[in-house]
């Protein structure tokens, strides 16, 4: 995998469904993986940052897995509120000397009171 | 509030006008950052700057031009732009340079070239 793929591009879910994303990133030269989520019409905040095999990390009722060796993130959201409707983007780093962050389309999570 | 700041908010412009972009960050951050992100497409990054020193800049056409005058300011020159110019360009801002520093955003300029 050469770019940062995010699936899927949108979803509808319920409120109170969970639901979860992917994102698939270069697994070679792995430095830090990057979770942001993005409001319509505001900015766009970090949510998690990731550098170890087998992390997760969790805020309120999102939390975040990381397997490097296979190049791939999983986004989980427990119990959907609407709040939660954002696009939800990672971004990898990878690569020595570089401070690119290479990102992902995104999934657009739409959650339907 | 991500403490930064963009303006102006959206900005129309002609191929033959010049126009800057300006970002602020109130955070005390040594690192800032411009975005592009075109419909459909992921973010793409255009210039990175640190202790106000370009270090990056991923082969921008020269119609942009970046300027960091102090490490709380970042400015994105534009002139003789091209209606594919046309897209949303966000700032941001980090700590430092790294890869586990998370990068705080500012609103962005959503920028129209007719």
């Amino acid at each position: 995998i050469l770019n940062v793929e995010q699936s899927p591009q949108s979803l509808h879910v319920q409120e109170g469904d969970s639901t979860n994303f992917t994102c698939s990133f270069p697994s070679s030269n792995f430095y830090a993986l990057h979770w942001y989520r993005w409001e319509t019409a505001k900015s766009p905040e970090a949510l998690f940052v990731m550098t170890l095999n087998g992390d997760e990390k969790k805020k309120g009722r999102i939390s975040a897995t990381l397997n490097t060796k296979e190049g791939y993130s999983y986004l989980y959201i427990k119990g959907s509120q609407p709040e939660d409707s954002a696009t939800y983007l990672c971004a990898s780093f990878s690569g020595a000397g570089s401070y690119q962050l290479t990102f992902g389309k995104g999934t657009k999570l739409s959650v339907i009171p | 509030e991500t403490g930064v700041t963009q303006t102006p908010r959206h900005l129309v412009m002609g191929m033959t006008n010049k126009k800057s972009l300006k970002c602020e960050q109130h955070l005390g951050h040594n690192a800032m950052y411009w975005y592009k992100q075109s419909a459909k497409k992921p973010l793409e990054l255009m210039f990175v700057y640190s202790l106000e020193e370009r270090v990056e800049n991923n082969s921008v056409p020269s119609r942009f031009s970046p300027e960091c005058p102090n490490s709380s300011h970042l400015f994105l020159h534009l002139h003789t732009l091209q209606p594919e110019d046309s897209a949303l360009y966000l700032c941001a801002s980090s700590t430092r340079l790294g890869t586990t520093n998370e990068q705080f955003f500012g609103p962005g300029t959503r920028l129209t070239v007719l």
